[in-house]
C-alpha cells in the first residue's frame, strides 16, 4: 500500500555540521508535508510543514525541501547542536472525501549529534 | 496558552480491562486527533474528532473508541485490553480540521500485563 517511509533509520552527525534528513512518499495525492522532532519522554514537535505548491521552505536553522517528481522530502538542520538530539518524523496529511484529513507518519529517523 | 494535556501519564493494566485516556486541547481548538506509537509500527492514526464528530477513523479494531465534549475535551477508550496495545497514545489538537498544524500533548503510557 502507498506509505511514507523514511531511507535511514539513524544518522550520526557533529556538532556543527549540517544534517539532512530523507524522506520518501509515495501516495501522489499527498499535498502537505510536515516535520515532527520527537524527544525522549515527549511528544511529536512541530518543526515546519510545507504545502505541495512550494519546493522550499526555510525556518529557523531548518529548511524542508519538497521534490514531487520523484516523491522525495527532506529536512535540512543547520550547524546541528545537541539539543537537535532527537527523533525526526515526516508526515503526510492525506485527505480522503469520504473521512476527511488524517496524518502519515514515516518510521522516525534517530539524529544523534556528538561534540 | 497551554498546551496540549493527556491524563493520566501513566497507566498499568491487566488484559481484559478496559481504560479511558483523556485529552486537553489547546484553548480554542476543536480538532483532536489520537495516536499509537509503539516502537515496532512507529506513529498509527487512530482517530480524529471536531466538532464532537469523528471525522475520520484508522485501521484499528472495534476495541478503540473514542469521542468529544462539546469543550472539546476527548477521551479515547480501549476495551479487552490486549498486551500488544501497550504503547504510548498521543492526542493532538489542532485550530481546524485539515491544512493545520497539529500541536501534541505528553502522551499517556499505558502498559498491559
Amino acid at each position: 500500500g502507498e506509505s511514507v517511509g523514511l531511507h535511514l533509520p539513524t544518522l550520526s552527525v557533529q556538532e556543527g555540521d549540517n544534517s539532512i534528513i530523507n524522506c520518501a512518499y509515495s501516495n501522489s495525492a499527498s499535498d502537505y508535508f510536515i516535520w515532527y522532532k520527537q524527544e525522549s519522554g515527549k511528544g511529536p514537535q512541530f518543526i515546519i510543514d510545507i504545502r505541495s505548491n512550494m519546493d522550499k521552505r526555510q525556518g529557523q536553522r531548518v529548511t524542508v525541501l519538497l521534490n514531487k517528481t520523484v516523491k522525495h522530502l527532506s529536512l535540512q538542520i543547520a550547524a546541528t547542536q545537541p539539543g537537535d538530539s532527537a527523533v525526526y518524523f515526516c508526515a503526510e496529511n492525506i485527505f480522503n472525501s469520504n473521512s476527511g484529513y488524517a496524518l502519515n507518519f514515516g518510521k522516525g529517523t534517530s539524529l544523534l549529534v556528538t561534540p | 496558552k497551554a498546551g496540549v494535556t493527556q491524563t493520566p501519564r501513566y497507566l498499568i493494566k491487566t488484559r481484559g480491562q478496559q481504560v479511558t485516556l483523556s485529552c486537553s486541547p489547546i484553548s480554542g481548538h476543536r480538532s483532536v486527533s489520537w495516536y499509537q506509537q509503539t516502537p515496532g509500527q512507529g506513529l498509527q492514526f487512530l482517530f480524529e474528532y471536531f466538532s464532537e464528530t469523528q471525522r475520520n477513523k484508522g485501521n484499528f479494531p472495534g476495541r478503540f473508541s473514542g469521542r468529544q465534549f462539546s469543550n472539546s475535551r476527548s477521551e479515547m477508550n480501549v476495551s479487552t485490553l490486549e498486551l500488544g496495545d501497550s504503547a504510548l497514545y498521543l492526542c493532538a489538537s489542532s485550530g481546524t480540521s485539515g491544512y493545520n498544524e497539529q500541536f501534541f500533548g505528553p502522551g499517556t503510557r499505558l502498559t498491559v500485563l
